[in-house]
């Protein structure tokens, strides 16, 4: 079965500082895999998606940047953060005209 | 006007009521229609997925679509405590982009 994995679960990073969160899936082959943020009460921001290695397209300019180094492998980054890069952000697969698959999310706070 | 609008509630009702949750849309293009479960600091799990027009049921669980009101709907029967959540609207055009509501949350009273 599919399963994916999503680390760490809560993160709490000065401002200024850099991020890497990590999203390994299993199981599955060639996945579409996302990443989103999700602030407190809101909907769900779609951040980065890739069709596969090494193809990422950004939807929201910002400070974060994504990399898709293995098949299974999404890591979303920042150099520096910003005080709004405080969030819950969710790591997502899926195949074509299927659902998604979401991992258990990072809560990140900046400080 | 957003794509997809969906009420954020909160929706509060007593256990063992029937729950209508809805989302309404202006992209007439969308084949694909779903609907998440979240819990509080949790990710959203798929709980229904239903392709074109027509009615999907699960254990207490009934998906509706209407294409022709692009209106899409959820119900939920003999409503548990353990069904209080956040319920989010998406869909797709069939490719790999789902366009989301913002979420309705809904709280089930013992």
């Amino acid at each position: 079965s599919q399963t994916i994995h999503q680390w760490p679960a809560t993160l709490v990073q000065p401002v200024g500082s850099p991020l890497s969160l990590e999203c390994t899936v299993e199981g599955t082959s060639n996945p579409n895999l996302y990443w989103y943020r999700q602030a407190a009460g809101r909907g769900l921001q779609l951040l980065f998606y890739s069709v596969g290695i090494g193809q990422i397209s950004s939807e929201v300019p910002q400070n974060l940047s994504a990399s898709r180094p293995q098949d299974r492998q999404f890591i979303l980054s920042s150099k520096k953060l910003l005080l709004s890069d405080s969030g819950f952000y969710l790591c997502a697969w899926s195949v074509l005209q299927g659902g998604y698959t979401f991992g258990s999310g990072t809560r990140l706070t900046v400080v | 006007q957003k794509e997809v609008e969906q009420d954020p509630g909160p929706l509060s009702v007593p256990e063992g009521a029937i729950v209508s949750l809805n989302c309404t849309y202006s992209n007439s293009a969308f084949q694909y229609f779903m609907w998440y479960r979240q819990y509080s600091r949790k990710g959203p799990e798929l709980l229904m997925y239903t392709y074109s027009s027509g009615n999907k049921e699960d254990g207490r669980f009934t998906a509706q679509v209407d294409k022709s009101s692009k209106y899409i709907s959820l119900f939920i029967r003999d409503s548990q405590p353990s069904d209080s959540a956040t319920y989010l609207c998406a869909m797709s055009e069939g490719n790999y982009q789902l366009i989301w509501g913002a979420g309705t949350k809904l709280i089930i009273k013992p």
